[in-house]
């Protein structure tokens, strides 16, 4: 199974704040990497998918980068909704596995 | 616009036998694979298996023991996990989700059942 890696675990920030999030696969993904943002007590949010093809309706401060095993997840300027659990997953082989999460929470 | 909606909060014994339906509307079910994942108490995220809802055809993540069947009632375009001999560690909320292969992956998910086990 491919695995996959998170950093930070948690990242403290402020409104405003420009915030990037790196996943790393264990092997090479392509650009097969979707990001989600969860709030607790609810389902995740597909936010991205294929590295960098935004959802629709998802804002445009939310950008992804990246392929083969680095990747990366940036909010431009952190909103007060943006506080939450982010989550990425390789979605080229199964099982689809998932990151172990990053936790965005207020300075 | 789509949906799935699950079964509500489940309680059961250790040993008992639990089944989560996830019921999709707003779409051609057929057209998605439905997953299904599971989140335990202040974890992360664990893909469980997938289910086509083509072809009726399960798949497994390798280490989820015989305790977890997936399984269609097509025309009803709803999909079902059943746990049997349930453990206290089974409990989480389990999650069903949409994706469409080789395009969007989890695009829809169902709001999330809460199994409790517990003596």
């Amino acid at each position: 199974d491919i695995q996959m890696t998170q950093s930070p675990s948690t990242l403290s920030a402020s409104v405003g704040d420009r915030v990037t999030i790196t996943c790393r696969a264990s092997q090479t993904i392509s650009d097969r990497l979707a990001w989600y943002q969860q709030k607790p007590g609810k389902a995740p949010k597909l936010l991205i998918y294929k590295a960098s093809t935004l959802e629709s309706g998802v804002p445009s401060r939310f950008s992804g980068s990246g392929s083969g095993t680095e990747f990366t997840l940036t909010i431009s300027s952190l909103q007060p909704d943006d506080f939450a659990n982010y989550y990425c997953q390789q979605h080229n082989y199964y099982p689809f596995t998932f990151g172990p999460g990053t936790k965005v929470d207020i300075k | 616009q789509a949906q799935l909606v699950q079964s509500g909060s489940e309680l059961k014994k250790p040993g008992a036998s639990v089944k989560v339906s996830c019921k999709a509307s707003g779409y051609d079910f057929s057209r998605y694979v439905i997953n299904w994942v599971r989140q335990a108490p202040g974890q992360g995220l664990e893909w469980m298996g997938r289910i086509d809802t083509y072809t009726g055809n399960p798949t497994y993540a390798q280490g989820l023991t015989g305790q977890f069947v997936f399984s269609l009632d097509s025309p009803v375009s709803t999909a079902y996990l059943e746990i049997s001999d349930l453990k206290v560690e089974d409990t989480a909320v389990y999650f069903c989700a949409r994706d469409d292969p080789g395009a969007t992956p989890f695009d829809c998910w169902g709001q999330g059942t809460l199994v409790t086990v517990s003596s």
